[in-house]
């Protein structure tokens, strides 16, 4: 079966500081996929990156960066010099390589970041 | 681009009535998933479509149900509402490796359905 955790049920930072927001996985497939979805209030679900199992290497863009280690099933998400903006809900997904299979998701995280 | 359009955005019903929301998948897309997000809660898998055909079933309740027609749209029906179906539903569209996409899912804005 699959799963995803996420530990870190809310998280508080002021503006620029670091944060690292935690997943955990687990499948039993050799080819998936793991994602990381943002919910700002107004309730989209903005795609944030996806990285295949095959792809380990780390991953940055602007300030966020990605932290895949399939040795220890985590693919961490940072986000450096933090911002308002970034308060939202971050959800941690994961897909096999199967045409219509479902992702899951984990419970996500609530970023509130205070100026 | 073209993105995932869902319809209606907002969708108020009473008790025990009917509700059909409705999905357009990014053109090419040939997967529709469906997706309840309670408040507070993560997104929860309700069904998939690949190829107009069921590929996948979550925790959809009995009372929903839902297809994917010739022209790659999605509806889903919910009868017999309840004061705990009011949730946003996302739907979300994929495309196969055999259509050269990336697999990326990409979810519409959600329909939100307030049941009273």
């Amino acid at each position: 079966a699959q799963k995803v955790t996420q530990a870190q049920t809310e998280i508080s930072v002021v503006e620029k500081e670091d944060v690292t927001l935690d997943c955990v996985y687990e499948t039993r497939d050799t080819t998936y996929y793991l994602f990381w979805y943002k919910q700002p209030p107004s309730g989209e679900l903005v795609f944030l990156i996806r990285r295949n199992s095959f792809d380990e290497q780390n991953e940055i863009s602007g300030r966020y960066s990605w932290n895949f280690q399939k040795s220890t099933s985590s693919f961490n998400f940072t986000i450096t010099a933090s911002q308002v903006v970034d308060s939202a809900v971050y959800f941690c997904a994961l897909s096999n390589n199967q045409a219509g299979t479902a992702l899951i998701f984990g419970k996500g995280t609530t970023l509130s970041v205070s100026s | 681009a073209a993105g995932v359009i869902q319809s209606p955005r907002h969708l108020i019903k009473e008790k025990r009535e009917t509700a059909t929301l409705k999905c357009y998948p990014i053109p090419r897309h040939d997967t529709v998933y469906w997706y309840q997000q309670g408040p507070g809660q993560d997104p929860q898998f309700l069904i998939s479509f690949y190829e107009k055909m069921q590929s996948d079933k979550g925790s959809i309740p009995d009372r929903f149900s839902a297809q994917q027609f010739s022209d790659y749209h999605s509806e889903l029906n919910m009868s017999s509402l309840e004061l705990g179906d009011s949730a946003l539903y996302f739907c979300a569209s994929r495309g196969t490796k055999r259509e050269g996409s990336t697999g990326e899912l990409f979810f519409g804005e959600g329909s939100r359905l307030t049941v009273l």
